[in-house]
């Protein structure tokens, strides 16, 4: 089956600098790659995703890449403001199997 | 806000007894989708339920059962509970489940501890 693994599993920045949080998976049968954010006490919010036909995609200050051919995707955050610390999850999902496998997780750290 | 509810959102039982979790989807959602999250496990998907019907099954416990009503509303049931079946309990829907990789949006949880 699919296993996702994330690096790092904690991550401190600056506020006002970037993070980058990164992903591979293993089966090349994947095709959606979603993020997830979640807050303390709080279930995993979808902040953005990809889909294999696609290199990059952006949304304001946060972009994910995916690299098909050495099966890695990345998680960008620009611009990170206090509001960014959280847990932040990678999964990947195959078409016709939708079950998500997900990374183990990055605590993301903003110092003020 | 997600759209999605659970209920309860926290529940503390003892070890051998019988819980149900509970979880409406999104409106016009299909797929209902239950995930454990505890701390040296991480998120792991349990079941699927596409208009009703099991679609997808991962490592459920055979204690663990689920089922999703007409109305589209799931419950996840947990029997013969042991100390490590302690974890969040997620519940997570999507659209048209044949179209693959859809979007999954989660509900908030149901804490679950069996003392």
């Amino acid at each position: 089956g699919e296993n996702v693994e994330q690096h790092p599993s904690t991550l401190s920045v600056q506020e006002g600098d970037s993070a980058v949080i990164k992903c591979t998976y293993s089966d090349s049968a994947s095709n959606y790659f979603p993020w997830y954010k979640q807050e303390l006490g709080k279930g995993p919010q979808l902040i953005i995703d990809i889909r294999s036909n696609v290199g990059e995609k952006k949304d304001q200050r946060i972009a994910v890449t995916l690299n098909k051919t050495a099966k890695h995707f990345s998680l960008h955050i620009t611009e990170t403001q206090p509001e960014d610390s959280a847990v932040y999850f990678c999964a990947a999902l195959s078409f016709g199997n939708e079950k998500l496998t997900f990374g183990t997780g990055t605590r993301l750290t903003i110092i003020p | 806000d997600s759209g999605v509810t659970q209920t309860p959102k926290h529940l503390i039982t003892a070890t051998g007894q019988r819980v149900t979790l509970r979880c409406s989807p999104r409106s016009g959602d299909l797929s209902v989708y239950w995930y454990q999250q505890s701390l040296d496990q991480g998120l792991q998907f349990l079941i699927q339920y596409y208009n009703g019907e099991e679609r997808a099954k991962g490592n459920i416990l055979e204690r663990f059962s689920a089922q999703q009503f007409p109305d589209l509303h799931s419950e996840l049931n947990l029997s013969s509970l042991e100390l490590g079946d302690s974890a969040l309990y997620f519940c997570a829907s999507s659209g048209m489940a044949w179209e693959g990789g859809n979007e999954q949006f989660f509900g908030p949880g149901t804490r679950l501890t069996v003392l």
